[in-house]
Order: structure tokens, then C-alpha cells, then sequence
């Protein structure tokens, strides 16, 4: 079985300031890797996903993620960050080759103020 | 890009009674889909996996009996809570997985309240 852990619940930051979001994940097994976010009363949106290849993933409105199989982690980075930004992010695994069911993590609510 | 929807977007209802939660691929035919309940400021829980023609797999500690879901079209996905009860409020979200990429595309969410 996998589980994901986000360690921040919450991270607030200034407009323009980078910022970076951690997942770390468990399994026994290899897994593809996914950043999703979440706007209020919305569904998720995926922002990238790793699957094989390059470690380093670049995903949409400007986010990337690195992949580190030794410390089983796929932390989200920005460099300056908007006020648009500001939402709950999900990171999420599946067993690759399995059912497909992604394992979230509690997720992480990133305030940008102004 | 592939969108998929869900109606109603709130629904409110009163314990004892039923209430049917749809999920639909508006532009690509899903096989599977996947059924998720989301708790205040927690993350979303697998409930169930919807799978077209047959019967959906639920995860364990789900109760096949009281969310009860048909997956009758290749783009449609029905969640129903039967008997609802206060514990059942929450925000349920479903996925559907396109069939050429295998990404899980999410619907905007039901936010059901039982009083």
C-alpha cells in the first residue's frame, strides 16, 4: 500500500516570494507521482505529474517538481508566486502498473498575501 | 481538454432520504470512474471505483448498500446516498479516467448537506 505525507498543513507567503511545497511518499513498490490543486468548492486540477523520465517535471502555471527516489520525495516549487495562487494543493501517487487508484495526501493550503 | 461534470453542485436533503449525485464525461468516453468523499480542510478518500457494465469495486469501510453506484453509459456515473444521515454531509468529487492517457479527470464536486 502507499501513503503520501505533506508536511506543511499550511504555508503562507509573500506575492512574488518563491515557494516550495513537500511530499514525501511510502510504497513498496515504484509509483507515478502527481501535484494536483484545488480552488474553493472546485474539483482538482492537475498541475503535473511524474511518470518516468526526467526527474524534474514542469507543470502548468509556472510550477515544476523534482522526483528523488532515494528520499521518496516530489516536492512543488515556484519561483514567485501570485495572489492567484493562493489554494490547497494535493499531492497523490499510484502503484504504477496497479489499479490506478491515487493515494492523496492531506493536502497543503498556500495563502499568498500581498 | 477533457471536462467533466457534476450535477447537482450543492444539494441539500433530509435525514432519512435518498439523493442521486451525477458524474459525466462531457467529451470522452470513461471506462472507469472514481467516486471520492472529501472532509473539511482534509483530503480526498477513494470511496469507490466505477467500472462501465459491471459492478463498481468500493474500498474497504465503504458501505456498497448505502452509496449505491451505477455506471450504466460509457459517460455517466451515478453516486446515490440512500437513507441519508447528518454523517453523510460532505463534498463528494468523481474522476474519470480518459482512455487514451489514463489521466483522472475531476469534476467540479457535490457539496451535500443532510439537516
Amino acid at each position: 500500500a502507499q501513503s503520501v505525507t505533506q508536511l506543511d498543513s499550511q504555508v503562507p507567503v509573500f506575492e512574488e516570494a518563491p515557494v516550495e511545497l513537500r511530499c514525501n511518499y511510502s510504497s513498496s513498490v515504484s509509483v507515478y507521482l502527481f501535484w494536483y490543486v484545488q480552488y474553493p468548492n472546485q474539483g482538482l486540477q492537475l498541475l503535473l505529474k511524474y511518470l518516468s523520465g526526467s526527474t524534474l517535471v514542469k507543470g502548468i502555471n509556472g510550477f515544476e517538481a523534482e522526483f528523488n527516489k532515494s528520499q521518496t520525495s516530489f516536492h512543488l516549487r515556484k519561483p514567485s508566486v501570485h495572489i492567484s495562487d493562493t489554494a490547497e494543493y494535493f499531492c497523490a501517487v499510484s502503484e504504477q502498473g496497479g489499479s490506478e487508484k491515487l493515494v492523496f495526501g492531506k493536502g497543503t493550503k498556500l495563502t499568498v498575501n500581498p | 481538454g477533457a471536462v467533466v461534470s457534476q450535477h447537482p453542485s450543492r444539494v441539500i436533503c433530509k435525514s432519512g432520504t435518498s439523493v442521486k449525485i451525477e458524474c459525466r464525461s462531457l467529451d470522452f468516453q470513461a471506462t472507469t470512474m472514481f467516486w471520492y468523499r472529501q472532509f473539511p480542510k482534509q483530503s480526498l478518500m477513494l470511496m469507490a471505483t466505477s467500472n462501465e457494465g459491471s459492478k463498481a469495486t468500493y474500498e474497504q469501510g465503504v458501505e456498497k448498500d448505502k452509496f449505491l453506484i451505477n455506471h450504466a453509459s460509457l459517460t455517466l456515473s451515478t453516486l446515490t446516498v440512500t437513507s441519508a444521515h447528518p454523517e453523510d454531509s460532505s463534498f463528494y468529487i468523481c474522476s474519470a479516467r480518459h482512455p487514451l492517457s489514463y489521466e483522472q479527470y475531476f469534476g467540479p464536486g457535490t457539496r451535500l448537506t443532510v439537516t
